[in-house]
């Protein structure tokens, strides 16, 4: 048990729609990472936010967008789904002081299906 | 362009030491190294981290050379339950935006 919760655990969605994934931090961690995993694949880095703002992000596209609190729950928004967006969705908080890979608690996931 | 490479899979028996190895260049100058290890349907777990030299803690040890490319999971003493995907995470500044760079993984099986 990590404390990072994400939810929901499941979602299906058509494609086109829009589609918001929630996760709460582990008590004091004020930076939120969020990373897509395909099945058989290692995760891939969407973005970071840290103290609500965003510090760093792969390559993805801009219908990807996040939002992280003053409480550092964190929310990431896809926009116009495509199918290649099934995946399961990971959320990792740490406490950073500033940019940088420290230790991460990762939560279970959101498995999304877009069909 | 920072990247990182691993091994896909590695065998090994009940008892025996293993070490996994994850090559990454261009990492970030004062990023740590850090390994996870996931099972099926769940998140990674943080096993250890470290910037150079050697780290050890109850579970592993990490060894990483002075040039920062590559670095090396030891796990002493394998047991069934070590059976998992471990991965390698770097940061790296590419297109002057930070990322967090995962390797693709090295699939552990542990025999009995």
């Amino acid at each position: 048990e990590t404390g990072v919760t994400q939810s929901p655990t499941h979602l299906i969605k058509t494609r086109g729609q829009q589609v918001t994934l929630r996760c709460s931090s582990q008590s004091g961690h004020n930076t939120v990472s969020w990373y897509q995993q395909a099945l058989g694949q290692g995760p891939q880095f969407i973005f970071q936010y840290y103290r609500e703002e965003e510090n760093g992000r792969g390559n993805f596209p801009p219908r990807f967008s996040g939002l992280q609190f003053p409480n550092y729950s964190s929310e990431l928004n896809v926009n116009a789904l495509e199918l290649d967006d099934s995946a399961l969705y990971l959320c990792a908080s740490s406490l950073d002081h500033d940019r940088g890979n420290t230790e991460a608690f990762f939560g279970q996931g959101t498995r999304l299906t877009v069909v | 362009l920072a990247k990182t490479t691993q091994p896909i899979s590695m065998d090994s028996y009940e008892g025996q030491e293993v070490n996994i190895t994850c090559s990454h260049n261009n990492i970030a100058t004062n990023d740590y190294i850090t390994w996870y290890q996931q099972f099926p349907s769940q998140g990674p777990r943080f096993i250890i981290q470290g910037y150079k030299t050697k780290v050890t803690n109850e579970v592993a040890s990490l060894f990483i050379p002075a040039d920062r490319k590559s670095s090396t999971l030891s796990l002493p003493r394998v047991s069934l339950s070590d059976t998992a995907v471990y991965y390698c995470l770097v940061g790296a500044w590419m297109d002057s935006s930070y990322k967090l760079i995962f390797g693709s993984g090295t699939r552990l099986l542990v025999r009995p």
